[in-house]
């Protein structure tokens, strides 16, 4: 029933490591985004796709690739972990990406240590 | 100057006050504009939509000043439940929905 889910909800690993999270959206919309919160809850878009296709990515190392095998999913690849990488990580949703609203995902906290 | 900035507060009121946030926006082309709401450790809910002539849903108003380029969101007869991150979303383009840093509210018996 979840409109929006992410998997994992907590996912803590070395520096260095390379991980996945899983973003998928059951209410057929077009547009799907990462969004990433820091530890003083700023909210910044870091990639944003419509129909599988890449539309924004704002300044995100190239370690953050984020992939999108259809319409309804998209995932979210980290490569070379860093300490500064810990943050909450939102994936969120919209029907068209123009002005309607985001529905979310309950985010993902990445610690990495 | 940033895209969209708010007050981060604390704003602390007690039970039963009215209590009230801006938020100003830089990109005089952006289109549209919602208030979220987040709980602490969850994420971010649609509070509501902003429109030009203002939109009022129950003990919540928000407004839109597009000559001073600013939103705010007012809210009446506050509640503890009330308690949360309010976050201004100003959408500048297609694609591009921009969040505010967001204002902390604290209701207090």
């Amino acid at each position: 029933d979840t409109a929006v889910s992410q998997t994992p909800k907590y996912l803590v690993t070395q520096m260095g490591n390379d991980k996945s999270i899983k973003c998928e959206q059951n209410l057929g919309h077009d547009t799907m985004y990462w969004y990433k919160q820091d530890s003083k809850k700023f909210l910044k878009i870091m990639f944003s796709y419509n129909n599988k296709e890449l539309i924004i990515n704002e300044t995100v190392p190239n370690r953050f690739s984020p992939k999108s095998p259809d319409k309804a999913h998209l995932n979210l690849h980290i490569n070379s972990l860093e300490l500064g990488d810990s943050a909450v990580y939102f994936c969120a949703s919209s029907p068209d990406g123009t002005n309607e609203k985001l529905f979310f995902g309950s985010g993902t906290q990445l610690s990495v240590l | 100057r940033k895209e969209v900035e708010q007050d981060p507060g604390p704003f602390n009121v007690p039970e039963g006050a009215t209590v009230a946030f801006n938020c100003t926006y830089s990109n005089s082309a952006s289109q549209s504009f919602f208030w979220y709401r987040q709980d602490c450790r969850k994420e971010p809910k649609l509070l509501m939509s902003v429109y030009s002539s203002g939109n009022e849903d129950g003990r919540f108003t928000a407004q839109l000043n597009r000559a001073s380029q600013y939103i705010s969101l007012l809210i009446r007869d506050s509640k503890l439940s009330d308690s949360a991150t309010y976050l201004c979303v100003v959408n500048g383009g297609s694609y591009i929905p921009t969040f505010g840093r967001g204002t902390s509210l604290i209701v207090h018996p």
